[in-house]
């Protein structure tokens, strides 16, 4: 597609409940990052992905938290039994190749999740 | 969507004036660099980047500068206009082939009418 693509873009769901969010990167980009941006506050890495290597996990947050990418492409944030401060906007971003300095990462408009 | 960045510096620019927006980065080994625009209720946008060995590149309305002795960024916009009216982040590379980022926190840029 012609921009990094999210869905839902606004998700409220009951303390507990599990829910997924998805990413669909630009058209060829290889690398792919999932970034967590609360209130006021700078962009936290949680998960990036590049071709088929394994994943860098390191900065997801508990075990609640999982991601996956299917076929190198479309991935899926998975955040079971939410809880009220998993509230946050979650970011996807792709670049054109990794790991490498100067890989431009575009992002997606976010998915707004509330847990209420 | 929530306005993020609530609690942000703000930059007050009256409509025509140039802004200019700093950022200091934390790594000296960083050697990318980029400016991203995010309004309110939506993701970031790219707006310019720069590598470490150049000090300033222009685009469109804006110019980076970066300065290494004193690991600065800015960010200049020309003629501020209402469009303009977001919050702008850094973000740097941590260089030597990582893929890793560290973003700023932001600061919010207001343009007066």
């Amino acid at each position: 597609g012609a921009g990094v693509s999210q869905s839902p873009s606004n998700k409220v769901t009951e303390k507990g409940k599990d829910v997924e969010l998805r990413c669909d990167p630009i058209s060829g980009h290889t690398a792919l990052y999932w970034y967590r941006q609360s209130l006021g506050q700078g962009l936290e890495f949680l998960i990036y992905f590049q071709g088929n290597s394994a994943p860098d996990k390191s900065g997801l947050p508990s075990d609640r938290f999982s991601a996956e990418r299917t076929g190198g492409s479309v991935s899926t944030l998975t955040i079971q039994r939410t809880q009220q401060e998993d509230s946050a906007v979650y970011l996807c971003a792709s670049s054109l190749a990794g790991p490498s300095s100067g890989n431009t990462i575009y992002f997606g408009e976010g998915s707004w999740l509330t847990v209420v | 969507g929530e306005s993020v960045g609530l609690h942000l510096p703000t930059l007050s620019v009256q409509e025509g004036d140039n802004s200019i927006i700093n950022c200091a980065y934390s790594n000296s080994a960083s050697d990318y660099f980029i400016w991203y625009k995010q309004e309110s209720g939506k993701g970031p946008q790219f707006i310019i980047d720069i590598r470490s060995n150049m000090d300033k590149r222009q685009g469109q309305r804006v110019t980076v500068l970066l300065n290494k002795t004193v690991k600065h960024l800015s960010l200049q916009i020309a003629a501020t206009q209402p469009g303009d009216s977001a919050v702008y982040f850094c973000a740097e590379n941590m260089g030597s082939g990582t893929y890793k980022y560290i973003f700023g926190t932001g600061t919010r840029l207001k343009v007066l009418a």
